[in-house]
């Protein structure tokens, strides 16, 4: 079984529908990241979680919001969702015992699209 | 800020073809720099990593050396198999933030397509 998993992998919205998107997690992580991938873009950090009360902006959080309702659960929303938001989403975790040097693990992505 | 660069692709070979693809880098502090591989349908996987100057990663037959002096970390492979068609990221960690994480910062992207 895969140690990082994202629901729903792919997912046709409207605009101005809340929508969420979940990641989870089997590696024993304390540290999970949300990004978005945009073609020519690379992946730019949404959120990053360090532990389950520890929650902050990455460099592109406006009209996003996170959920880290477990060590092993984070969770992404757009609560009115607009169709410049149509992108790849991934979620990573890493070990935060591993310095400036730790791997991050990625989940294989949601392809989120807003008509 | 940190920023990193690397060609656009695509990039399309012959098997057994040599493959080079350029990454340069901005950054405060001491970064580390990673090289991550998107094959089709996936998410980003590890291909390999350097945490000072000079050093060189490895990994599956691809290898990249932390040139600090021309802040380069370039990716580089002998003999392409058409199964390393995939898109290949360059990031970099600051260890300004070490307290704080490890935030990757992904160069665009460089796509490569190998042709039997």
């Amino acid at each position: 079984d895969a140690d990082v998993t994202q629901t729903p992998r792919n997912r046709i919205t409207k605009t101005g529908k809340r929508i969420m998107l979940e990641c989870s997690q089997t590696k024993g992580h304390d540290r999970m990241y949300w990004y978005r991938q945009d073609p020519g873009l690379g992946l730019r950090l949404i959120y990053y979680s360090f532990d389950v009360k520890d929650i902050n902006k990455g460099e592109i959080s406006d009209g996003y919001s996170v959920s880290r309702q477990a060590q092993a659960k984070f969770s992404l929303s757009l609560e009115s969702a607009i169709p410049n938001q149509t992108a790849l989403y991934f979620c990573a975790t890493s070990d935060p015992y591993g310095g400036s040097t730790d791997t991050q693990y990625f989940g294989p992505g949601t392809r989120l699209t807003v008509l | 800020g940190n920023s990193v660069t690397q060609m656009e692709g695509p990039v399309t070979l012959s098997e057994e073809a040599f493959l080079t693809i350029n990454c340069t880098y901005t950054a405060t502090g001491y970064p580390s720099l990673f090289w991550y591989v998107q094959y089709p349908g996936e998410g980003l996987q590890l291909l390999l990593k350097a945490t000072k100057a000079d050093d060189k990663g490895s990994n599956k037959g691809f290898e990249a050396t932390y040139r600090k002096e021309t802040t380069s970390f370039h990716l580089e492979k002998g003999s392409v198999q058409v199964s390393d068609s995939a898109v290949y990221f360059c990031a970099l960690s600051d260890r300004i933030f070490k307290a704080a994480g490890n935030k990757l910062t992904f160069g665009g992207g460089t796509r490569v397509l190998v042709k039997p």
